[in-house]
């Protein structure tokens, strides 16, 4: 039982290049979530999907894309990477109100 | 004005110090309250829920005062591996949970 895993866990890109992070989790849940967590920021949510099927926006989905895939896989895109969108990203599910997160993945965008 | 907001800290404490956070909210319908623990460089995990009544696990226990929309976590007799950040957060029913920016706990020798 692998919990969330995610890939890259590292990553550098250049402005204007896309690249898309994975998210699975083997616990069958409904929810999966991706966040962003910036120096003094804390946790944003960018976008989450109650179900298989179903995705909405959160609180700052501009320049991200996301696909849940299945019921395991939720992936997150960057069409056109900008600085701005350094950061770690976490994916995250959850049963009832107890999420589980991924280990990250650590993006740097220059 | 945040939602959810934190004394960043960081707060330094020596072992065996009893330490307190508190973590207030703004979102009056939010339903359900958590404090998660982050170590440095590493994922969330959820350290405790909070209930209306209180609740404790060991040496943490957690608060609710919703007249005052506050959580509180209080550790006793610190340990160093409790050396971490500290993350609450709030739910509300069809939103979804919405984090604080965390308050960096260092427990010295």
């Amino acid at each position: 039982n692998a919990g969330v895993t995610q890939t890259p866990k590292f990553q550098v890109l250049k402005t204007g290049q896309s690249m898309t992070l994975q998210c699975a989790q083997d616990m069958n849940h409904n929810s999966m979530y991706w966040y962003r967590q910036d120096p003094g920021m804390g946790l944003r949510l960018i976008y989450y999907s109650a179900s298989e099927g179903t995705t909405d926006k959160g609180e700052v989905p501009n320049g991200y894309n996301v696909s849940r895939l299945n019921k395991r896989e939720f992936s997150l895109r960057l069409e056109s990477a900008a600085p701005s969108q350094t950061s770690v990203y976490f994916c995250a599910s959850s049963v009832r109100y107890e999420q589980y997160f991924g280990p990250g993945t650590r993006l740097t965008v220059t | 004005r945040k939602e959810v907001e934190q004394d960043p800290g960081p707060f330094n404490v020596p072992e065996g110090a009893t330490v307190a956070f508190n973590c207030t909210y703004s979102n009056s319908a939010s339903q359900s309250f958590f404090w998660y623990r982050q170590d440095c460089r590493k994922e969330p995990k959820l350290l405790m829920s909070v209930y209306s009544s209180g609740n404790e696990d060991g040496r943490f226990t957690a608060q609710l005062n919703r007249a005052s929309q506050y959580i509180s976590l209080l550790i006793r007799d610190s340990k160093l591996s409790d050396s971490a950040t500290y993350l609450c957060a709030d739910h509300n029913y069809g939103q979804n949970f919405v984090f604080g920016p965390g308050t960096r706990l260092s427990v010295l020798p």
